[in-house]
Formats: structure tokens, sequence, C-alpha cells
């Protein structure tokens, strides 16, 4: 089964608050797992990854937690402020030969004063 | 020019046209693709392209033909599309065998079928 499931579809955080993003997977050959931001007119592009050796990764305000028993991982935005407002996508990469990403849906974020 | 630039940005198409969306990469990367993506959907993977060479064709309708001359150039013709062929096309470069799998995303070419 190739496809991430990710959710909320959509989520509206007051400024300073944390938003939380999640997404599940049912492949066990899934070996990296990157999170894209994407702008209104703009493509997307990589903010965060992670490999399932280690159950979390922080890099400033942005965190992944990784659950490998539950195949889950999840994007936290601390202290989430109006420029973070963007669509988010998870991704997932399999260990096939190929260096193919698997995208979920999508999660549109709006920040709030 | 640096990154993945694409062009046109936008597309207004009738289903009997034929047009070609351009993309290039100033990356220096090896491998190409050409993503479509729709409203409430996830990105879907159409073709991938190695040192040139076609890897991955995803069950691509053939009103889509696929164009890759050298490693930082990537085409995608178009005709006899419909109208749910109307998406953003977004293209990216990666540098394949690197251990890196980070994709650089053009800003997309936003067609329009009528």
């Amino acid at each position: 089964q190739q496809q991430v499931k990710q959710s909320p579809q959509s989520l509206i955080v007051q400024k300073g608050g944390i938003s939380i993003i999640n997404c599940a997977y049912e492949n066990t050959a899934f070996d990296y797992f990157p999170w894209y931001q994407q702008f209104p007119g703009k493509g997307p592009a990589l903010l965060i990854a992670i490999r399932p050796d280690v159950s979390e990764k922080k890099e400033g305000r942005f965190t992944i937690s990784f659950n490998k028993s539950a195949k889950q991982f999840s994007l936290h935005i601390m202290d989430s402020q109006p420029g973070d407002s963007a669509t988010y996508f998870c991704a997932a990469k399999g260990n096939f030969g190929n260096e193919k990403l698997t995208f979920g849906t999508g999660t549109r974020l709006t920040i709030i004063p | 020019e640096t990154g993945v630039t694409q062009t046109p940005r936008h597309l207004v198409m009738g289903m009997t046209n034929k047009k070609s969306l351009k993309c290039e990469q100033h990356l220096g990367h090896n491998a190409m693709y050409w993503y479509k993506q729709s409203a409430k959907k996830p990105l879907e993977l159409m073709f991938v392209y190695n040192f040139k060479e076609q890897t991955e064709n995803n069950s691509v309708p053939s009103r889509f033909s696929p164009e890759c001359p050298n490693s930082s150039h990537l085409f995608l013709h178009l005709h006899t599309l419909q109208p749910e062929d109307s998406a953003l096309y977004l293209c990216a470069s990666s540098q394949a065998g690197s251990n890196s799998y980070e994709q650089y995303f053009g800003p997309g070419t936003r067609l329009t079928v009528t």
C-alpha cells in the first residue's frame, strides 16, 4: 500500500499557538519522511525531513515526531506565526530502488492574529 | 535564473489545441519530474527522468507526452486534452544517488482546458 494519509485537511491556529498536522502510512518499506511547505503561487519547498531511525527531529520552531510502531508521523509548529500560513504536505520515500515520493493530500494552515 | 523555472505560468487551451510546458533547472541535478496538482488530492507523479532517460510513467494518458533533451530541460507536450486535465503542473528536480532525496520544485504552470 503506497498511500500516505494526512489530516486535517485544514487548520486554523491562533498566533503563538502550536500547529499539529498528522500523517499515517501503511508500507513499512518507506525509509524517508519529508514535509513540504507551499505558499500560493509557489511550488512546494522542503521544510524538514526525518528517517525512521530517530523518533524526533527539530529545526527551529518545526519538529517532526515519528512513531515507527504506529506508522505515524507528525509536524509540530511551535509559536505559530502568520507567515507560517501555507499548505503543508507530508511525503514518504520507499526503499524500492528509486527516489519516488508519495505525497499526502495537504493541510491548509491559517494562523490568525 | 536560479532554481527551477517553468513557462508559461498560466495557460488556457481548447481541447483541440497543442501546447507545450517547459521546465529548466539551474541546479546541476540529474533527475527531473512532472507532477499534477489538483485541489484536495495528493501530488500525482506523472513522469520521472534520470540522466535524460524516462524511468517512470505513472499510467499517464498518451495525450501527455514528455521530452527530456538534456539533464537541464524537461518539456510536457499536450494535445487533445480534457477539461479534467485542468490543474497545476509542477516540475521538480533532484540529485539522484546523492543520498539527499530533496526535490526542488518550480512554481508550476496553471493549466485550464476549455
